[in-house]
């Protein structure tokens, strides 16, 4: 079956734009997660999804949102983009929680 | 503090020799534990994980994991690399009462010398 899909898989977006990532997550999958990825401060969690509510939120200032439709893809915002923002974005679904979460291959976000 | 620790940040290993690269945590409750992989430029894959039961885990790629609950650790283990086994490995958990939140250790990049 197809895996995680996040699209794009880059992006380049001028500092105070705003961006929206997309995340497909597997057939079934009603959980999607959300992570940045710097080489500074390594796998940070966004938010997670379930059956379109959010169930947790990470310590991301509010311009990071995001919400999950009713065919459980998923999208994030980042309004106001700064230059820290530049990081790999990385989406993951799974089907309850506890069998695993299975990643998307990210996408490559740089703020010039 | 609730936390996830890899303390190794990087291994060179030679091809053929074996791996261990240890993960501790630091929870009130045994969480559930996983192991991923991440090539360059890639997502993460699931090399196996654990919640309850035999404490010797079994996963993909040949690779095996012990938890041990007396010292909060949860190392993962290869008897033999492969150069194809060079990546970056994340050791992380998940609390019950936080559903998605995958809390993940800094990582250990793993060199494969010939």
């Amino acid at each position: 079956k197809a895996g995680v899909t996040q699209t794009p898989r880059y992006l380049i977006k001028t500092r105070g734009q705003q961006v929206t990532l997309s995340c497909s997550p597997i057939s079934g999958h009603r959980s999607v997660s959300w992570y940045q990825q710097t080489p500074g401060q390594g796998l940070q969690f966004l938010f997670e999804y379930f059956s379109e509510t959010q169930r947790n939120k990470g310590n991301f200032p509010g311009r990071f949102s995001g919400r999950q439709f009713s065919n459980s893809r998923s999208e994030m915002n980042v309004s106001t983009l700064e230059l820290g923002d530049s990081a790999l974005y990385l989406c993951a679904s799974s089907l309850q929680g506890s069998d695993g979460y299975t990643f998307g291959s990210g996408t490559r976000l740089t703020v010039v | 503090a609730q936390s996830v620790t890899q303390p190794d940040i990087h291994i060179t290993v030679s091809e053929g020799a074996s791996l261990e690269l240890r993960c501790n945590y630091s929870y009130g409750a045994t969480p559930y534990l996983f192991w991923y992989v991440q090539s360059p430029g890639q997502g993460l894959q699931l090399l196996l994980k654990y919640f309850s039961g035999d404490t010797l885990v079994q996963g993909i790629k040949g690779f095996e994991a012990e938890f041990k609950r007396s010292q909060s650790s949860f190392n993962l283990r290869k008897p033999s690399v492969h150069w194809s086994d060079a990546a970056e490995y994340f050791c992380a958990v998940l609390l019950t009462d936080s559903w998605g939140k995958l809390q993940f250790g800094a990582g250990t990049q793993v060199v494969v010398t010939p």
